[in-house]
């Protein structure tokens, strides 16, 4: 079973424009992890938030994170065309080790 | 350096068939996971291997899946008996450490097709 639930499952944007996505679990957490994959490729690493964090930046990506709401949320600022891809959260579940639950992901398509 | 590759990309094979796949994790991680993305479900967690420890098979979807890690570094996910609905993207993934909070490195994925 999936622990996480994403939304929106697709949103499309034009480029420059910011994309935001949310993504919420059940369970306690020690992180939460975000990925991108683009057709047909396996999935790339973005960026990681510890459960004791609440924000965290990397580059154009802010991720968010509210234990209390089991929820975090990705933005992506002034987006390219090469954003366009699928982005995944995935939980690492406090008491487990580095088994990632993931959500079922939402379908970015940034137009140019 | 090298990242985690995966064999073959694709393979296509009749119900009821046995079949292999192969991981080759990134040199140094101790970590390796197999996980299955089909549609309708998503990616889903099937097995973790952590060093020398047993391995967290919680994952599998039945006793026609199995999975081995030789010398703690290639992983083989069997499959018997293949069904239809084996048919998905296996991916398998490796970190440097299995109980840190490292995150995980994907090779690109077998897509079995089950006729």
């Amino acid at each position: 079973s999936q622990q996480g639930e994403e939304d929106p499952q697709a949103l499309s944007i034009q480029e420059g424009e910011n994309a935001t996505m949310n993504c919420s679990y059940k369970t306690s957490i020690n992180n939460l992890q975000w990925y991108r994959q683009n057709s047909g490729r396996g999935l790339v690493h973005l960026i990681l938030i510890r459960s004791n964090e609440r924000e965290k930046h990397s580059g154009r990506l802010r991720v968010t994170l509210d234990t209390s709401k089991k929820s975090s949320s990705l933005l992506i600022t002034a987006s390219r065309a090469a954003d366009t891809a699928s982005y995944f959260c995935a939980t690492d579940a406090t008491g487990n080790t580095g088994k990632l639950i993931f959500g079922q992901g939402t379908t970015l398509q940034v137009k140019p | 350096g090298a990242g985690v590759s995966q064999s073959p990309s694709n393979k296509v094979t009749e119900k009821g068939k046995d079949v292999e796949l192969r991981c080759d994790p990134i040199s140094g991680h101790t970590a390796l996971y197999w996980y299955r993305q089909s549609l309708g479900q998503g990616l889903e967690f099937l097995i973790y291997f952590q060093g020398n420890s047993a391995p967290d098979k919680s994952g599998l979807p039945s006793d026609r899946f199995s999975a081995e890690r030789t010398g703690g570094s290639v992983s083989t996910l069997t499959i018997q008996r293949t069904q239809q609905e084996d048919s998905a993207v296996y991916l398998c993934a490796s970190s440097s450490a299995g109980t840190g909070v490292y995150e995980q490195y994907f090779g690109p994925g077998t897509r079995l097709t089950v006729t």
